[in-house]
C-alpha cells in the first residue's frame, strides 16, 4: 500500500466511548483523505486534509466526528461517542498532488472499528 | 451527485477466460482509477486515467478511459486464479480530487 500507515489496524469500542484513528502518509505525500467502507457498501468519502487545513468535509457527519492533519505528526479520525452504525473499515489515502490531472490517491491498510 | 456505476457486481469465471468489467457515470471526472482490494485490506491502486481515450495495459489488463470521461473498462485477458478479488473504479472529482467509487466488482476465477 505504497507506505500509507494506519493504526490500529482493528479497535473494539463500547458505545458511548471515543476512537481515534491514526493515518502516516507516504513520505513527502501532504495531502489525506479519509473514507469509510460500511458492511456490504462501497467505500465512501468523508474529509480531505492538506497540512493544518480542512479542504473538504462535506462527506463527514456533522456531529461527533472530527479530523485533522497537525505540521507535524499523523492526520487523525476522532469520533466521540460512538454508536453501533459507526462500525466500519476507515481507510485513509495520501497523495502527492504533484500532477492535478492524475490525482493518484494511495490507501492504508485501513482500521475496522466494531462498536459493541 | 456524481455517482458510478460498475457492472457486473459479480463474476465467476474458468481460468483462461476473457472478461470485461464497465464503470460508467453521467458526470465527467478529470481522472478515474482502478483499484484491487484484498479482504482485510486497502485498495492497491493498479492504474491511473487521465485523457480522455486513453488505454494503459498492464499485463494481461487492458484499461481504457472514455472519450468524453465518463466511463472506463477494465478487460482481463486469459484470466487466472490469481487475478481473484475486489476491483474498484473511482472517479476523481471537483477541485479537491476526493474518490467516487463504483459498488465494486467481485470476481472468482475457477481453476
Amino acid at each position: 500500500n505504497a507506505g500509507v500507515m494506519q493504526n490500529p489496524r482493528h479497535l473494539v469500542r463500547r458505545r458511548g466511548q471515543e476512537a481515534r484513528l491514526r493515518c502516516s502518509p507516504v513520505k513527502g505525500h501532504s495531502h489525506v483523505y479519509w473514507y469509510r467502507q460500511l458492511p456490504e457498501e462501497g467505500l465512501k468519502f468523508m474529509v480531505y486534509l492538506q497540512k493544518e487545513n480542512i479542504i473538504d468535509e462535506s462527506g463527514m457527519p456533522k456531529e461527533r466526528f472530527s479530523a485533522e492533519f497537525p505540521k507535524e505528526g499523523p492526520s487523525i479520525l476522532r469520533i466521540q461517542q460512538v454508536v453501533r452504525g459507526d462500525s466500519a473499515a476507515y481507510f485513509c489515502a495520501s497523495s502527492p498532488q504533484r500532477d492535478r490531472g492524475a490525482r493518484e490517491q494511495y490507501f492504508g491498510p485501513g482500521t475496522r472499528l466494531t462498536v459493541t | 451527485t456524481q455517482l458510478l456505476e460498475q457492472s457486473p457486481q459479480f463474476l465467476s469465471i474458468q481460468e483462461g477466460e476473457n472478461l470485461t468489467v464497465y464503470c460508467n457515470s453521467s458526470s465527467v471526472f478529470s481522472s478515474l482509477q482502478w483499484y484491487r482490494q484484498e479482504p482485510g485490506e486497502g485498495p492497491v491502486l493498479l492504474v491511473t486515467v487521465v485523457t480522455g481515450g486513453e488505454v494503459k495495459k498492464l499485463k494481461r489488463l487492458t484499461f481504457q478511459f472514455g472519450d468524453a470521461r465518463k466511463d472506463s473498462s477494465l478487460h482481463i485477458t486469459a484470466a487466472q486464479t490469481g487475478d481473484t478479488g475486489l476491483y474498484l473504479c473511482a472517479g476523481a472529482s471537483g477541485n479537491t480530487g476526493k474518490l467516487i467509487f463504483g459498488q465494486g466488482t467481485t470476481l472468482q476465477v475457477k481453476p
